[in-house]
């Protein structure tokens, strides 16, 4: 089965600021990950994803996410928060033998401090 | 390139009517995804459908919610007698390739559910 944990389901990072929000998976098979992103009443736009070529991933708006297996972690980091980058972040995993569901963490809200 | 589309965005229902919402893949996908969100809370999966098939409904509930996705026109999710627990935003993706997992899901922007 999987699952998705995401730590702090709020963070609040100043502009400028390193970005960092957690992920870890729980799979019985090498996964698949997502990060998604969530603007106010807004659909889902994807960020990265990590489909088991190189594990540091880089995505959209200068994000990017490790896959570490040993730490079963897929954490997104940015070096420097910009206004913009306050949302909801949503880690997703998905199992490549099983089929196309995606199973998502219950999201971190990211907060930008001017 | 249109992306996928939902309507409406924002749907109230009295306790008992039916919901209806619709989904429109982007074009050139043939496999669509319904989720719930529920307030504070992750996607949780629902329902994958292809074309006049239901391909998983693993994540539906046994009663009152209802799937398709017609050789015509969009796919709908179908609440009958809705309740005040029905409340919440529904979102649809769509995805290009069959049985492939890591394909990317495109959202659309939801449907808002209010149950009065």
């Amino acid at each position: 089965a999987q699952s998705v944990t995401q730590l702090g389901s709020h963070v609040s990072v100043s502009e400028g600021a390193l970005v960092l929000l957690r992920c870890n998976y729980s799979s019985s098979v090498p996964p698949y990950l997502f990060w998604y992103v969530q603007y106010p009443n807004q659909g889902l736009q994807l960020l990265l994803k990590y489909t088991s070529a190189a594990t540091l991933v880089k995505g959209i708006n200068g994000f990017e996410a490790e896959f570490k297996k040993s730490e079963t972690s897929f954490h997104l980091t940015k070096p420097s928060a910009h206004m913009s980058d306050a949302a909801e972040y949503f880690c997703a995993v998905s199992d490549p033998n099983t089929g196309n569901q995606f199973y998502f963490g219950t999201g971190t809200s990211l907060t930008v401090i001017p | 390139n249109a992306g996928v589309m939902q309507n409406p965005r924002h749907l109230v229902r009295r306790r008992g009517q039916e919901a209806r919402l619709r989904c429109s893949p982007m074009k050139g996908h043939s496999h669509v995804y319904w989720y719930r969100q529920l307030p504070e809370e992750g996607l949780k999966f629902m329902v994958y459908l292809q074309k006049e098939n239901i391909i998983d409904e693993s994540g539906m509930p046994k009663e009152r919610f209802s799937a398709e996705f017609p050789k015509e026109g969009p796919s709908i999710l179908r609440i009958q007698q809705v309740v005040r627990g029905d409340s919440a935003a529904y979102f649809c993706a769509s995805s290009q390739s069959a049985g492939q997992s890591y394909n990317e899901q495109f959202f659309g922007p939801g449907t808002r559910l209010t149950v009065l």
